[in-house]
């Protein structure tokens, strides 16, 4: 199994571009996080999915949009890049019935 | 508002030491409590969770007590090595989502 997964693991973006960050588990998890980490903060939780095609609003979800169409997948997407949207991002998962999530490795995003 | 706090944001100690970290919560209302490890440019692996009935969770070396009432978790690291070395974060679980602290910075020297 490779766990979760994440891609690009870096990106570099002008301010205004959009991308979009893919995030993969073959656990076969029902649950799905999208969260950011920024220097001398924990992470913070930006949007989340409890089941195929169903997601929802974290603590800062302002300027991001996700999408599970497939189960084992969970895209963030930034439609306009701003300077404050540098950040780590990492994802996660977790099986229905435990508490435990796993992470993938991140994606560290810087918009100029 | 849940907040989590982690004291000290950073500590150096030499290798052999016993250690202890701290984690404080605003709101005694939680599932559980998590303790991460976050090596540099990876991602997290949990370490231990404390269910919130529980008062403590022991691995190898490890061992992380929960206080609900004083809102306080401490994770404790016997004889410390330089592979110790990582950044730990606490987060307490409540409505199905993770709260973390900022985490404590650990450097452990030969």
């Amino acid at each position: 199994n490779a766990g979760v997964t994440q891609t690009p693991k870096f990106r570099v973006l002008k301010t205004g571009q959009s991308m979009t960050l893919l995030c993969a588990q073959d656990m076969n998890h029902e649950y799905m996080y999208w969260y950011r980490q920024d220097p001398g903060m924990g992470l913070r939780l930006i949007h989340y999915s409890v089941g195929e095609g169903t997601t929802a609003k974290g603590e800062v979800p302002d300027g991001y949009n996700v999408s599970r169409l497939k189960k084992q997948n969970f895209l963030l997407g930034l439609e306009s890049a701003a300077p404050s949207q540098t950040s780590v991002y990492f994802c996660a998962s977790r099986p229905t019935g435990r508490d435990e999530q796993f992470f993938g490795p991140g994606t560290r995003l810087t918009v100029l | 508002k849940q907040e989590v706090t982690q004291i000290p944001a950073a500590l150096s100690v030499p290798e052999g030491e016993n250690l202890v970290l701290n984690c404080s919560f605003t709101d005694s209302a939680i599932y559980n409590l998590q303790w991460f490890r976050q090596d540099p440019g990876k991602g997290l692996t949990s370490l231990l969770l404390i269910q919130s009935s529980q008062r403590e969770q022991t691995s190898g070396r490890l061992n992380a007590s929960l206080d609900k009432s004083s809102g306080r978790s401490t994770l404790y690291i016997a004889a410390s090595q330089p592979g110790d070395s990582a950044t730990y974060l606490c987060a307490v679980t409540r409505y199905n989502k993770l709260i973390f602290g900022a985490g404590t910075r650990l450097a452990v020297h030969p």
